[in-house]
């Protein structure tokens, strides 16, 4: 059974910090990776999908990975409140392309 | 990205009815899938939406619970049968092109309040 695993926070960083949240996921054999960001009463909306190891750099946003770790983070630089939202790590099914298990989601909550 | 229009936004309906929930995808995708998020937590894969055959479900869901139709590209329907007030979550569909590393994209969800 694939798992994915997120620290559920609230992570509380101060405006224009940068932002860590991390995920660590189970099979060795994923091979791509979705971060994705939840507002409130919202529906999830891609933030940045990653599948080499290393960074991947996207405006404020860098997800970097490490398939040897199973590890998978993303970054937030310059952290607005408006960033404040549940940011969920997604997998593939193994052979399933974009049929996800979710971790359970971080909230960050960015402060003035 | 394609535009998944999702309806209804929010229901509170009774035990022991049903409630039918709609997408429509303003372009032709070859994946669908319908996720739950029960307050608080996470989504949770309910089945594979496979056009013109029966849905693929996930351990835990089963077909006289949670009907799926399929019909095209574009559409399809979630059934939540016999209503209890534990099926009270939101219901979202999501769509993809079916190519590896591409966007799932979703509708915006169905708030079901089961009383």
């Amino acid at each position: 059974q694939k798992e994915v695993e997120q620290n559920s926070g609230p992570l509380s960083v101060p405006e224009g910090a940068i932002a860590s949240l991390n995920c660590t996921y189970s099979d060795r054999g994923s091979q791509s990776f979705f971060w994705y960001r939840q507002y409130s009463g919202k529906s999830p909306e891609l933030i940045m999908f990653i599948y080499s190891n290393g960074d991947k750099e996207d405006g404020r946003f860098t997800a970097q990975l490490n398939k040897a770790s199973q590890y998978v983070s993303l970054l937030i630089r310059d952290s607005q409140p408006s960033d404040s939202a549940t940011y969920l790590c997604a997998v593939p099914f193994s052979g399933g392309y974009n049929k996800l298990i979710f971790g359970a989601g971080t909230r960050l909550a960015v402060h003035p | 990205s394609a535009v998944i229009s999702q309806k209804p936004s929010r229901d509170i309906c009774q035990r022991g009815t049903s409630l039918t929930i709609q997408c429509q995808v303003d372009s032709q995708v070859t994946m669908m899938f319908w996720y739950r998020q029960q307050p608080g937590q996470s989504l949770t894969l309910i089945a594979t939406a496979n056009q013109g055959s029966e849905a693929t479900y996930e351990s835990g869901f089963v077909i006289d619970k949670f009907p799926i139709s399929r019909p095209n590209l574009t559409f399809s329907t979630l059934t939540v049968s016999n209503m209890s007030p534990e099926d009270s979550s939101i219901y979202l569909c999501s769509g993809t092109p079916g190519t590896a590393n591409t966007e799932a994209f979703f509708g915006q969800g169905t708030r079901l309040t089961v009383v």
